[in-house]
């Protein structure tokens, strides 16, 4: 089936430190990606995309390449700021609505 | 401000009663979802719309019944809340279903209770 599995949090660092939040996801063809980020009170909002293999988003000193070969679309930051502390949703598009994962929640401390 | 409108943001119910949500977007949007979030199960897609006049069901719909009877509002029932129910409520919308420009533009969320 079609699903998008993260990696467990919640995730704790401190500030400046580098981030990896693991994505894979499983589906026909070849679906575009998403990273969404939810502050705390807030809904979900888009942070970054790709919408083919190789394709890198970027958005807010974060990153994520589509790489086709792992099924996989990490999200990465070279050096997290306290304001950074929210969920991190990934997703992937298909047939229907978008399919999120279970989102991780990530806290920066100072 | 334009964007997707969710009311009420807080809500107690008791068990049997009804409830309607509503959700509200001023962006022409043709898609229009709402999804409950729970810990440690993430979003989850109860119905969805791809135009006026339609719905579909998600993920999990049981429990819940939608209205689309004007492109701008989505409506979200519950006839008989149960405890289960208890989970914060988001509506999104998109202009194209899965809009890869602009991504879904979220609500701010309605959080239910029910005892």
């Amino acid at each position: 089936g079609n699903s998008v599995t993260q990696m467990e949090g919640p995730v704790t660092l401190s500030e400046e430190a580098f981030l990896t939040i693991n994505c894979t996801y499983t589906a026909t063809g070849y679906p575009s990606l998403f990273w969404y980020v939810q502050y705390p009170g807030e809904g979900l909002q888009l942070l970054l995309k790709a919408t083919k293999a190789d394709d890198k988003g970027s958005n807010k000193g974060f990153e994520a390449t589509y790489r086709k070969e792992t099924t996989s679309f990490h999200l990465e930051k070279g050096s997290v700021q306290v304001s950074d502390s929210a969920v991190y949703f990934c997703a992937r598009s298909g047939n229907t609505p978008l399919v999120f994962g279970k989102g991780t929640r990530l806290s920066v401390i100072a | 401000n334009a964007g997707v409108t969710q009311t009420p943001k807080f809500r107690v119910l008791k068990t049997g009663q009804s409830m309607t949500l509503l959700c509200a977007q001023d962006m022409n949007h043709e898609y229009m979802y709402w999804y409950r979030q729970d810990p440690g199960m993430g979003l989850r897609l109860i119905h969805y719309s791809v135009g006026e006049g339609t719905t579909a069901k998600g993920e999990v719909p049981d429990g819940y019944n939608v209205s689309r009877l004007k492109k701008q509002n989505f409506l979200l029932g519950l006839e008989s809340a149960a405890p289960s129910q208890t989970s914060v409520y988001f509506c999104a919308s998109s202009l194209t279903g899965t809009d890869e420009l602009y991504g879904y533009t979220f609500g701010s969320g309605t959080r239910l209770t029910v005892v």
